[in-house]
């Protein structure tokens, strides 16, 4: 069962900066938050992982509050090649950092 | 970036027949991962693999399935007697297992299964 909770859907267009939201009610103490993308018959590709406050990589931002209830994850001037699907997971020694459980995602289209 | 190598990419067979799909990990990891896709829906986990034996598997994983490392390189799903409902994409993955608790997994590009 899905601990997290996201929009099933989003569209943006070329060159616009993207967030999307993730809701981690009942998340561990442990726990970090983690996102992956996943093309169409593709397997899934980590693409940014967290505790709390901010990360950034070379592809994404991550936002955390402090309460952890939530995240964020910012793609910065989205392409066409963004479309995919977008996934928020939580993991750590609590709940198996191996045995990832992916939710329905939040699938993004990129329009020119 | 090093990759994580799944073949075949397609393979069909008739209901009742073992197949196995095959993966090579990146060469220094430690753990090892199957997940699977049905079509439209979640990506699942179906079980892990360090130090040559299963260390954690899902409800799924029920006898009909079978994992080995025969050699140093390569990791194998072996379902024995396959179902229509074995159908989906099968991802093989592997991360590094230093043992720390952000493990990062990285992910073929999967076998897809069609069971007829």
């Amino acid at each position: 069962l899905a601990k997290t909770t996201q929009p099933i859907s989003m569209d943006s267009y070329e060159g616009q900066e993207v967030n999307i939201t993730c809701s981690h009610n009942n998340i561990a103490t442990n726990d970090y938050i983690t996102w992956y993308q996943q093309f169409p018959s593709q397997g899934p590709r980590f693409i940014i992982q967290g505790y709390k406050t901010k990360v950034t990589n070379e592809v994404a931002s991550l936002f955390i509050p402090a309460d952890r209830k939530s995240s964020t994850l910012s793609l910065p001037r989205v392409s066409l090649s963004d479309t995919a699907v977008y996934y928020c997971l939580e993991a750590g020694e609590n709940t198996g950092f191996q045995k990832l459980v992916f939710g329905t995602g939040t699938r993004l289209l990129v329009s020119p | 970036e090093p990759e994580v190598t799944q073949t075949p990419s397609h393979q069909v067979t008739q209901m009742g027949q073992e197949v196995i799909l095959r993966c090579v990990p990146i060469s220094n990891h430690l753990y090892f991962y199957w997940y699977r896709q049905i079509l439209g829906q979640k990506v699942e986990f179906l079980v892990s693999f360090y130090n040559n034996e299963i260390s954690e598997k899902s409800e799924i994983f029920d006898d009909q399935f079978s994992v080995e490392r025969p050699d140093g390189s390569n990791f194998t799903l072996k379902i024995r007697s396959t179902k229509l409902e074995d159908s989906a994409m099968y991802f093989c993955a592997s991360s590094g297992g230093q043992g720390s608790t952000n493990e990062k997994l990285f992910f073929g590009s999967g076998t897809q299964l069609s069971v007829l």
